[in-house]
């Protein structure tokens, strides 16, 4: 799966949109990005995922650039709970493809008040 | 569905003892995970089972560690001897064959050996 490049860390105001960034130069035409979230002491969550159009759901957008090479999840509206790292995960999804997600560093998102 | 259910929450055992890690995947996946998160290494896959046949185990540390899925509605990961570097967070998912599924992950053993 393509390696996948994210700040170590962000803030953003609560009710503010929180825009995380994720590089991943190196993908491929069939590989997905993937976002899952962890809070605090929690096991991870799965968010959003997206192929080569944007992607909307109750939690966040997903933007992928033309090119594929990055992507940024947008939460719309920050809360505190939101407060966690999000991992960005690119990963092929086929009928012969591993299952697993192999997750890197992340970004810490705090949320300020 | 109660999602993805691990126990205990907290394990605390002496160096050299068996511990024993359990999980009870979503009813009706077909896949099994399980993870080990420590703050040096992050998380990292150990192994993972498709329809209760271990497809892929390289990541487990040692022979130390073993895991087992005897049935579709259950799984254990077990640590014989334990050794204080095993202390982590353990973490098991599941997720349903198809294009575009998610996992869905179980809240953690936090797992401390002294």
């Amino acid at each position: 799966d393509a390696k996948t490049t994210q700040p170590t860390s962000m803030d953003c105001a609560e009710g503010r949109a929180a825009n995380l960034p994720c590089n991943h130069s190196t993908i491929s035409g069939n590989e997905y990005v993937y976002w899952y979230r962890q809070i605090h002491s929690q096991g991870p969550q799965y968010i959003i995922h997206g192929l080569k159009n944007n992607e909307t759901n109750e939690m966040a957008s997903l933007i992928i650039t033309e090119d594929r090479k990055s992507s940024t999840l947008i939460l719309p509206h920050a809360t505190l709970r939101d407060t966690a790292v999000y991992y960005c995960i690119v990963r092929v999804l086929s009928s012969g493809s591993a299952r697993q997600l192999t997750f890197g560093s992340g970004t810490q998102l705090t949320v300020l008040p | 569905d109660a999602g993805v259910i691990q126990s205990p929450r907290h394990e605390v055992t002496e160096m050299g003892q068996e511990v024993t890690l359990r999980c009870k995947p979503i009813s009706g996946h077909d896949y099994l995970f399980w993870y080990r998160q420590t703050m040096m290494r992050g998380l990292e896959l150990l192994i993972y089972f498709n329809n209760n046949v271990p497809i892929d185990d390289s990541g487990m540390p040692e022979d130390r560690f073993s895991a087992k899925m005897p049935n579709a509605s259950f799984s254990t990961l077990k640590i014989q001897p334990s050794e204080p570097r095993d202390s982590a967070v353990y973490f098991c998912a599941s997720s349903l064959f198809g294009y575009g599924t998610e996992a869905f992950f179980g809240q953690g053993t936090r797992l401390t050996v002294v």
